[in-house]
């Protein structure tokens, strides 16, 4: 199956600081997304990003499908940023109805 | 909109008990259902996948089951529950078609004991 990797596994920042996550996946997709969990374990839906780039607000994303690779910037990090980051993908699949494919997360800590 | 309702939020279950998690969609008709599994630590796992009424299909061999009864509804069950089945399960919706980006319930973390 598809494989997704994502880095760095842990990462951890100054409150203010900028930073960049990285997902890597070894075949075409046609839906990338990126979420974010909470502690309480909710995954909040960051971006729906299968190519191109989008923003919102302090955090944007960038999908280059053709390298197989998607970008997830944060600015100006605040404390309410920490938790983990998801990373999942979905095959090309005719129709059906395949589930995602989760990389392992990056876990952010941002202090104050 | 669509929202995704899922519960209990938090279950105590004895080995070899019974389990019946249940999820159901508002807003939306002929959704794409899952269940996933999120065992300690992280990385997310899909167990069923359902595209109508009736219809599961199981992704990884194990001690559970799905049912999907109703058009919006969906249900995670096991008859014996093991030690291993402990963890955090997550039911998400998707359109058929198009943009099918998925959107999660806030989740039932299981703790069989």
């Amino acid at each position: 199956g598809i494989q997704v990797e994502q880095s760095p596994p842990d990462l951890i920042l100054q409150e203010g600081a900028n930073s960049t996550l990285r997902c890597n996946f070894s075949d075409s997709v046609n839906n990338l997304q990126w979420f974010h969990q909470n502690p309480w374990g909710q995954l909040i839906n960051l971006f729906y990003i299968p190519s191109g780039t989008k923003q919102n607000g302090r955090l944007s994303a960038t999908t280059v499908a053709t390298e197989r690779y998607s970008l997830l910037y944060i600015s100006s990090s605040q404390t309410t940023d920490s938790g983990v980051y998801f990373c999942a993908v979905r095959l090309y699949s005719g129709g059906g109805a395949d589930g995602l494919t989760f990389g392992k997360g990056t876990h952010l800590i941002i202090q104050p | 909109s669509q929202t995704i309702h899922q519960w209990p939020a938090t279950l105590v279950q004895p080995v070899g008990s019974p389990l019946s998690l249940e999820c159901t969609v508002e807003g939306t008709s002929n959704p794409n259902l899952y269940w996933y599994r999120q065992a300690a630590g992280r990385g997310l796992q899909l167990l069923f996948y359902s595209v109508g009424i009736g219809q599961i299909s199981s992704e990884v061999p194990q001690n559970l089951s799905a049912s999907r009864p109703q058009d919006r509804q969906f249900i995670l069950s096991s008859k014996k529950l093991l030690l291993s089945d402990s963890g955090f399960y997550l039911c998400a919706w998707s359109r058929m078609l198009g943009n099918t980006e998925a959107f999660f319930g806030q989740g039932t973390r299981l703790t069989v004991v």
